[in-house]
């Protein structure tokens, strides 16, 4: 299957302190990516939609200028979590297809705020 | 949006005996329902999907059913092992068609040996 690679796969922040996540797809372009949180033993909630060349779209309840996303090459999306805090504290996962319906997952990163 | 419910939230059966896990989807247009296995602190990892053109797909020991008129979907995995214990996700598209997906709320299934 195709290949998606996320990065960091875990990070430590202070609070008050933001963090980059990439995501990356290895063997193919996305034009969209798709960013999904997942709480300890929750299932994953769908974030926002990473479009190449434009801005993203985030689901209700979801704070734009906290989470930043950034889309700038067919190949590349980050989310910026900004001025973290220890609820913020997750596993963030990314995902892109493609062409058809198959979404491939990056590996994931536990974000952890202390 | 979709609306996906899944059940039972955890499972334990026997090695060896089979493991039944249902969704349930709201929106009639859907036509892509795949079924994931997560580990604990990994990806998840499609394991099986079926889309609306047929009623049932098998691989091996798993295999899924799907009843577009009743708007739900089965995964099955027969001769359980202890390594199928994990947590399986169902999910469909967000928005009828594509790869963005809602994803119902998980089953944790344990495998005892």
């Amino acid at each position: 299957g195709a290949v998606v690679s996320q990065h960091p796969s875990w990070v430590i922040c202070k609070s008050g302190t933001s963090v980059k996540i990439e995501c990356r797809s290895l063997d193919f372009q996305a034009t969209t990516m798709f960013w999904y949180r997942q709480f300890p033993k929750q299932s994953l909630m769908l974030m926002a939609t990473s479009n190449e060349g434009s801005k993203a779209t985030y689901e209700q309840g979801v704070e734009k200028d906290k989470f930043l996303i950034n889309h700038a090459s067919l190949t590349l999306s980050t989310l910026t979590v900004t001025s973290a805090h220890p609820e913020d504290s997750s596993f963030y996962i990314c995902s892109a297809g493609r062409g058809g319906y198959t979404a491939f997952f990056g590996q994931g990163t536990r974000l952890t705020v202390v | 949006g979709e609306n996906v419910e899944q059940h039972p939230s955890t499972l334990s059966v026997q090695e060896g005996d089979s493991a039944v896990i249902k969704c349930t989807y709201s929106d009639s247009a859907s036509n892509y329902f795949p079924w994931y296995k997560q580990e604990l602190g990994k990806r998840p990892q499609l394991i099986i999907d079926i889309r609306s053109n047929v009623g049932e797909k098998k691989d091996q020991r798993i295999a899924v059913t799907l009843n577009k008129t009743a708007k739900h979907f089965s995964l099955h995995i027969t001769e359980t092992q202890p390594e199928d214990s994990a947590v399986y996700f169902c999910a469909a598209p967000f928005e009828a068609a594509g790869n963005k997906l809602t994803f119902g709320g998980g089953t944790r299934v344990l495998v005892k040996p």
